[in-house]
């Protein structure tokens, strides 16, 4: 089974629509995250949730919008897609915030094209 | 503030050459570090990590020590395959803070 499991895995879509990736983790992990994957392969943090609770917050537009209905749920909301939001996004999970030493588990990322 | 830099890429070698790929870091506090590897068109997965300073990571071959005198957490491996081409990326974790990745280092093997 699979441990961080995304979808859809690949989307295309015009500029100024909504769509949502939604992410869920099997591994009992009380923290959960969003990172986005740029075209050079960077990867940098977007949100972080612990039980539940939005813990990060890096500087994001507000059209982005996480929602996490419960532990093992992390969903992604994007409001009216620029093609700038085109990338990887990797929802991960890991036991307490990463930091003492605990894995980060990611999911095998959705690739979002908006044209 | 936290940041990982790796050598830049591609990295190109032949089959059952010596890998090295150089990661430093800067820290605030006692990090633990990490190495993903990111396979064409797949997610990361967790290589090797080391939590305290002189602790070896290492996985399928690949090793790395953490060097706290150095600030460093070098990955290398004996003999690389062609199956062992892909993105390499160094990261980093401080206390109860995010995980901070290096840009990633692009490793090509070929027979």
């Amino acid at each position: 089974d699979t441990a961080v499991s995304q979808t859809p895995k690949y989307l295309v879509t015009q500029m100024g629509n909504d769509k949502s990736i939604k992410c869920e983790q099997n591994l009992g992990h009380d923290t959960m995250y969003w990172y986005k994957q740029d075209s050079k392969k960077f990867l940098k943090i977007m949100f972080s949730y612990n039980n539940k609770e939005l813990i990060i917050n890096e500087t994001v537009p507000n059209r982005f919008s996480p929602k996490s209905p419960d532990k093992a749920h992390l969903n992604l909301h994007i409001n009216s897609l620029e093609l700038g939001d085109s990338a990887v996004y990797f929802c991960a999970s890991s036991q307490e915030s990463a930091g003492s030493g605990n894995t980060i588990y990611f999911g095998e990322g959705s690739w979002l094209t908006v044209v | 503030g936290n940041s990982v830099t790796q050598m830049e890429g591609p990295v190109t070698l032949s089959e059952e050459a010596f890998l090295t790929i150089n990661c430093t870091y800067t820290a605030t506090g006692y990090p633990s570090l990490f190495w993903y590897v990111q396979y064409p068109g797949e997610g990361l997965q967790l290589l090797l990590k080391a939590t305290k300073a002189d602790d070896k990571g290492s996985n399928k071959g690949f090793e790395a020590t953490y060097r706290k005198e150095t600030t460093s957490f070098h990955l290398e491996k004996g003999s690389v395959q062609v199956s062992d081409s892909a993105v390499y990326f160094c990261a980093l974790s401080v206390g109860f803070q995010k995980l901070v990745f290096g840009t990633g280092t692009r490793l090509l093997v070929s027979p």
